[in-house]
């Protein structure tokens, strides 16, 4: 069974600093990796996805994240965050055959200090 | 993008009344939909997957008699909660795919207070 696990609860960071959210993950082939952004109290905003290719991946809003196969990972990056940055990042992983049926990892909540 | 758009975004219900929710993909056939519950400061939880034309394939723990999900149309896919309880009070979110899509794309969400 696919899982993610996204270690972090809380990141605190200040405007204008660089930010990773990390996010490790479970399957036994590659797999399709997303993060998602959530406002308060609004669905799910897709950033960026990894299917296939280059390793490194350039999503909306300045993000990108690296699949790093080695060490099952799919981390976030922005080299300087904005206040409205500060929400809810959620990683999720999908199988990479038959249907899409992700799964979420626990999310990360940002909080951005000016 | 691809829209999702789910109705209502708040709503208020007393115990024991059944409440329905609607997602709506505005510019593609939705060929699959996804319903998630939400808890405070917490994952999605997936609750069902709908094909249209099909019955819904609900997760292990998710009771099919409450959570009743419909999925008429390529457009629409309903989630009634029937008989609910303030338990049943979270955030709502549906999520919806096309048949050639890698990818879902989510509605905004409904935030259910049962009183």
């Amino acid at each position: 069974a696919q899982s993610v696990t996204q270690p972090d609860i809380h990141i605190t960071v200040s405007e204008g600093a660089s930010l990773e959210l990390r996010c490790n993950y479970s399957y036994g082939a590659t797999p399709y990796l997303f993060w998602y952004v959530q406002s308060p109290g609004q669905g799910l905003q897709l950033l960026l996805k990894y299917f296939s290719g280059d390793t490194l991946v350039q999503g909306i809003k300045g993000f990108e994240a690296e699949f790093k196969r080695s060490q099952s990972s799919f981390n976030l990056r922005k080299p300087s965050v904005h206040w409205s940055d500060a929400a809810e990042y959620f990683c999720a992983v999908a199988s990479s055959g038959g249907s899409y049926i992700p799964t979420f990892g626990r999310g990360t909540s940002l909080i951005v200090h000016p | 993008g691809a829209v999702v758009s789910q109705h209502p975004s708040r709503v208020i219900c007393k115990s024991g009344t059944s409440v329905k929710i609607e997602c709506r993909s505005l510019d593609f056939q939705a060929t699959t939909m996804f319903w998630y519950r939400q808890f405070p400061k917490q994952s999605l939880m997936l609750m069902a997957t709908s094909n249209e034309g099909s019955k819904a394939t609900y997760e292990q723990g998710v009771e099919k008699d409450k959570f009743l999900i419909n999925h008429a149309s390529l457009t629409l896919s309903t989630l009634t909660v029937t008989s609910a309880h303030p338990e049943d009070s979270s955030f709502y979110i549906c999520s919806a795919s096309d048949v050639a899509s890698t990818e879902a794309f989510f509605g905004q969400g409904t935030r259910l207070t049962v009183v």
